[in-house]
């Protein structure tokens, strides 16, 4: 059983806003900073949202994520056929002290 | 700009140890700014945190995963700019891709900025 629970999937055509949750607990997103990566079939994650709502540099503003209470979003403006990828979620769980990914979800762009 | 490349046997005898090394360059394992990460990817699932390593040249700390805990070992060689995962008693569950990955902060905040492209590890007789 999963600690952080992710859609296994989500889709949206070219030019929609797509929003990937990510649900946990008091122990972990609730007390600390939600992170976001992005992964390409046969490549290395990469980071896409720090701190909840932050961007490294590059990555363009139509990803953007938010955070609240016990759970996490990651949204995706602007929908491009080159976001079609797996998406994680990542926390420091307090109580079973361990970083913690999210099932992943697979996102279609049809 | 970090870049980080593992290395290791990509076929493991069960029962056996995995050794695996990660190769840093354009920065320091020493650096006060990193920890040093290993993930790990079975085949078409989700990732794992396998445990985080920090080491400055006078002082270190170390991160498990509590389910891993008792078989990981992880250690740094900054002569080679180098860090390294042990995994022993090695089983088929742990067929899977292992990252290493630069941790930027505390090793309690999963901010992996950096990663390596990943090595294919099977558990087979």
């Amino acid at each position: 059983q999963l600690v952080l629970s992710q859609p296994p999937s989500a889709s949206g055509t070219p030019g929609q806003r797509v929003t990937i949750s990510c649900s946990g607990s008091s122990s972990n997103i609730r007390s600390n900073n939600v992170y976001w990566y992005q992964q390409f079939p046969g490549t290395a994650p990469k980071l896409l949202i720090y701190r909840n709502n932050q961007r490294p540099s590059g990555v363009p503003d139509r990803f953007s994520g938010s955070k609240s209470g016990t759970s996490a979003s990651l949204t995706i403006s602007g929908l491009r056929s080159e976001d079609e990828a797996d998406y994680y979620c990542a926390v420091w769980d307090d109580s079973l002290t361990v970083v913690m990914f999210g099932g992943g979800t697979k996102l279609t762009v049809l | 700009q970090l870049q980080l490349q593992e290395s290791g046997p990509g076929l493991v005898k069960p029962s056996e140890t995995l050794s695996l090394t990660c190769t840093v360059s354009g920065g320091s394992v020493s650096s006060n700014d990193y920890y040093w990460a290993w993930i790990r990817q079975p085949p078409g699932k989700g990732l794992e945190w396998i445990g985080s390593i920090f080491y400055n040249g006078n002082s270190g700390n170390t991160y498990h995963n509590p389910s891993l805990k008792s078989r990981v070992t992880m250690s740094v060689d900054s002569s080679k700019n180098q860090f390294s995962l042990r995994l022993s008693s090695m089983i088929a569950a742990d067929t899977a891709v292992y990252y290493c990955a630069a941790e930027w902060g505390s090793g309690s905040s999963p901010r992996f900025d950096y990663w390596g492209q990943g090595t294919l590890v099977t558990v087979s007789s």
